[in-house]
């Protein structure tokens, strides 16, 4: 079973399109994490969110914006996205160990959102 | 920032077989160095990992060792079987925020067990 749930699997939209992409997990982490992953690539980073609040943004696009409403959900909203951003976008949660302190735990990653733009 | 380099890029081996894949990374204040599995079309798994208080680590057939002093770590996979084929990533780990850990991927490997 996949503990971090990614919705949708799929999505085609148009450059002039706006939508979402959802992410949850129940495992109590409390780091979220956004990536961005082309064909035979390994995982970019884009976001990383500790205890609901945005910790890393690695220089991505304004057209890419996250949102982290509770410790189980992290939402990635898409606007005016470039035919270069079709690619999988996969989402991971991790444990923290308290504040400021770093962790060592494993990233779980959900299956992805494939997602085409025209 | 982090940097991840991963050998080879492909690696055929036959059924029965062992395989390995090495990795060396930049930031000696790394920690943490997980293996992730992606088959095709499917997310990255977690297989194995290793922290830096430790050398060595095994699992069944699946084995990760670290060597601080070089910065490098390697996986081995014994008794290879047709279902161990897929990319292979491994990872370091930093803390840059100091909260939230940030992990640096290597290229990949493509491992294709043959029968």
């Amino acid at each position: 079973d996949t503990e971090v749930t990614q919705t949708p699997k799929h999505l085609v939209m148009g450059m002039t399109n706006k939508k979402s992409l959802k992410c949850e997990q129940h495992m109590g982490h409390r780091a979220m994490y956004w990536y961005k992953q082309k064909a035979k690539k390994p995982p970019e980073l884009m976001f990383v969110y500790s205890y609901e609040k945005l910790s890393i943004n690695e220089s991505v696009p304004s057209r890419f914006s996250p949102e982290c409403p509770n410790s189980s959900l992290l939402n990635l909203h898409l606007h005016a996205l470039q035919p270069e951003d079709s690619a999988l976008y996969l989402c991971a949660s991790s444990r923290v160990l308290g504040q400021g302190r770093p962790s060592n735990q494993p990233q779980h990653f959900g299956d992805g959102t494939r997602l085409s733009i025209l | 920032g982090e940097n991840v380099e991963q050998h080879p890029s492909t690696l055929s081996v036959q059924e029965g077989d062992s395989a390995v894949i090495k990795c060396t990374y930049s930031d000696s204040a790394s920690n943490y160095f997980p293996w992730y599995k992606q088959e095709l079309g499917k997310r990255p798994q977690l297989i194995i990992d290793i922290r830096s208080n430790v050398g060595e680590k095994k699992d069944q057939r699946i084995a990760v060792t670290l060597n601080k002093t070089a910065k490098h770590f390697s996986l081995h996979i014994t008794e290879t079987q047709p279902e161990d084929s897929a990319v292979y990533f491994c990872a370091a780990s930093s803390t840059p925020s100091g909260s939230a850990r940030q992990l640096t991927f290597g290229s990949g490997t493509q491992l294709t067990v043959l029968p």
